[in-house]
């Protein structure tokens, strides 16, 4: 079965801080890594399919690069809307979720 | 409005019983595959189960595989989830969600319910 670790678990950061989000898999995925934000009480929310493409509305401040089995989340200029947990996804076998990184404020 | 409404949570006994529902409206509800999402308190995201547009193909987590069943009725616009000898692992937010295919392997969730709470204790 394919592991989905993701890292930090936890990360502590400043508005206008740069923010990576690491997801790696066991094996290859190909680019069939999606990217969500969770905030307690709501819904997950889409930010990145297919490793790279912005979902339509979401802020270009985030972005997603990688393929294979290293994939990143990066928010360029975090905002005080984006302190949420984060999650890594893959969809080329059973859907799988990474364990979440939460970005809480310094 | 695409939208997904859960209901059916609540409190349970071990080696119970319970059934969710999800109800859809502002899309085609038959031509899309749906997926049932927990996520255990304190815990991250997990994939349950999940069911293709017309209800003929299944799959489970090896968590629930066997306990639970995953059905939709296409013309109620409704999917559900029959869930027995319930555990109290499985104590968890459950959202319904919708998977979006962009190819013939890849989707994402684009739309996902409010979550409907169950509650597994004595």
């Amino acid at each position: 079965d394919i592991q989905m670790t993701q890292s930090p678990s936890s990360l502590s950061a400043s508005v206008g801080d740069r923010v990576t989000i690491t997801c790696r898999a066991s094996q290859s995925i190909s680019n069939y890594l999606n990217w969500y934000q969770h905030k307690p009480g709501k819904a997950p929310r889409l930010l990145i399919f297919a490793a790279s493409r912005l979902q339509s509305g979401v802020p270009s401040r985030f972005s997603g690069r990688g393929s294979g089995t290293d994939f990143t989340l990066t928010i360029s200029s975090l905002q005080p809307e984006d302190f949420a947990t984060f999650y890594c996804q893959q969809s080329y076998s059973t859907p799988l979720f990474g364990g979440g990184t939460k970005v809480e404020i310094k | 409005e695409v939208r997904l409404v859960e209901s059916g949570g609540g409190l349970v006994q071990p080696g119970g019983s319970l059934r969710l529902s999800c109800v859809a409206s502002g899309f085609l509800f038959s031509s899309y595959t749906l997926h049932w999402v927990r996520q255990a308190p304190g815990k991250g995201l997990e994939y349950v189960s999940g069911i293709n547009s017309d209800g003929a193909n299944t799959s489970y987590a090896k968590s629930v595989k066997g306990r639970f069943s995953i059905s939709r009725d296409n013309s109620k616009d409704m999917l559900s989830l029959q869930m027995g000898s319930l555990r109290a692992e499985d104590m968890a937010v459950y959202y319904c969600a919708r998977a979006f295919y962009y190819d013939s392997t890849g989707y994402f969730y684009d739309t996902w319910g409010q979550g409907t709470l169950v509650t597994v204790s004595s």
